[in-house]
C-alpha cells in the first residue's frame, strides 16, 4: 500500500459524459501528478499541483481539467468523453525525500 | 525532449535464470532515474530511485545501476512472483513540476 488513494476504482460511463476522479496524496506530501496510462501510449504526464496551486501541464487535453483542494485532495474531471479516453488514470504524490508513489488508479471505460 | 527507451519489450526467464533489463535515456539533466514494478491492473510500485552516475542500490532480488546513458535493472536469481512489468523513468532538472518520463517498460515472464 503506498498510502495514495484513488476513487472510484472502475468507472463506466458512455460519450458525451462527465466525470470526475479523485485522489487523496500520502499524508505529508503536497503534490499531486495525474497520470494516464493506455495500451498504445504507457504513462503520460497529465498535470501537477503543489499545495493548491497548478505547477506543470503534460499532455492534458481541454476537455481535462484538475484541481487541488486545502486539504490537499485532488479531483480530476474528464468531459465530453470520447471512446479514446478509455484508460487507466493514476495519481501520484512525492515524499519529503523525492520518491514519487502511486495509487492503486481508477480504470475509466467509455462506451 | 526527454526520452526513455527500455529493452527487451519482453523476456522469458525460467526461475532461477539472472538477467538485466535495460533503460537508455536522453534528458537535459538528470535529477533521478526512477524504477518501478507494476502488476496487471495495478497502479506502479516504487523499487529505486538513483541521482548519479555510479550509484547502485539493491533490495532482495533486484539491482539497479545507473550510467551517464543507461540504467540496467538486474535480477538474480528471479521466481515466478517477479513476473511483472518494470518500468523505468526519469526526472529531469529545470523542470517546475518534478514529472517523471516514462519507458515504455519490460514484460517479465518468470516460469517455474
Amino acid at each position: 500500500d503506498s498510502g495514495v488513494t484513488q476513487t472510484p476504482k472502475h468507472l463506466i460511463t458512455a460519450t458525451g459524459q462527465r466525470v470526475t476522479l479523485r485522489c487523496s496524496p500520502r499524508s505529508g506530501d503536497l503534490s499531486v501528478y495525474w497520470y494516464q496510462q493506455s495500451l498504445d501510449q504507457g504513462l503520460q504526464f497529465l498535470i501537477q499541483y503543489y499545495n493548491g496551486e497548478e505547477r506543470a501541464k503534460g499532455n492534458i487535453l481541454e476537455r481535462f481539467s484538475a484541481q487541488q483542494f486545502p486539504d490537499l485532495h485532488s479531483e480530476l474531471n474528464l468531459s465530453s468523453l470520447e471512446l479514446g479516453d478509455s484508460a487507466l488514470y493514476f495519481c501520484a504524490s512525492t515524499s519529503r525525500s523525492g520518491e514519487v508513489y502511486f495509487g492503486p488508479g481508477t480504470r475509466l471505460t467509455v462506451l | 525532449e526527454d526520452q526513455v527507451t527500455q529493452s527487451p519489450e519482453a523476456l522469458r526467464l525460467q526461475e532461477g535464470e539472472s538477467s538485466s533489463l535495460n533503460c537508455s535515456y536522453t534528458v537535459s539533466g538528470l535529477r533521478g532515474l526512477f524504477w518501478y514494478r507494476q502488476d496487471p491492473g495495478k497502479g506502479p510500485e516504487f523499487l529505486f530511485t538513483l541521482y548519479s552516475a555510479g550509484e547502485e542500490k539493491e533490495k532482495e532480488r533486484l539491482k539497479a545501476t545507473l550510467t551517464k546513458k543507461e540504467s540496467f535493472l538486474h535480477i538474480t536469481a528471479p521466481k515466478p512472483e517477479d513476473s511483472a512489468t518494470y518500468l523505468c523513468a526519469v526526472q529531469a532538472l529545470g523542470n517546475a513540476g518534478n514529472m517523471l518520463t516514462f519507458g515504455g517498460g519490460t514484460r517479465l515472464m518468470v516460469k517455474p
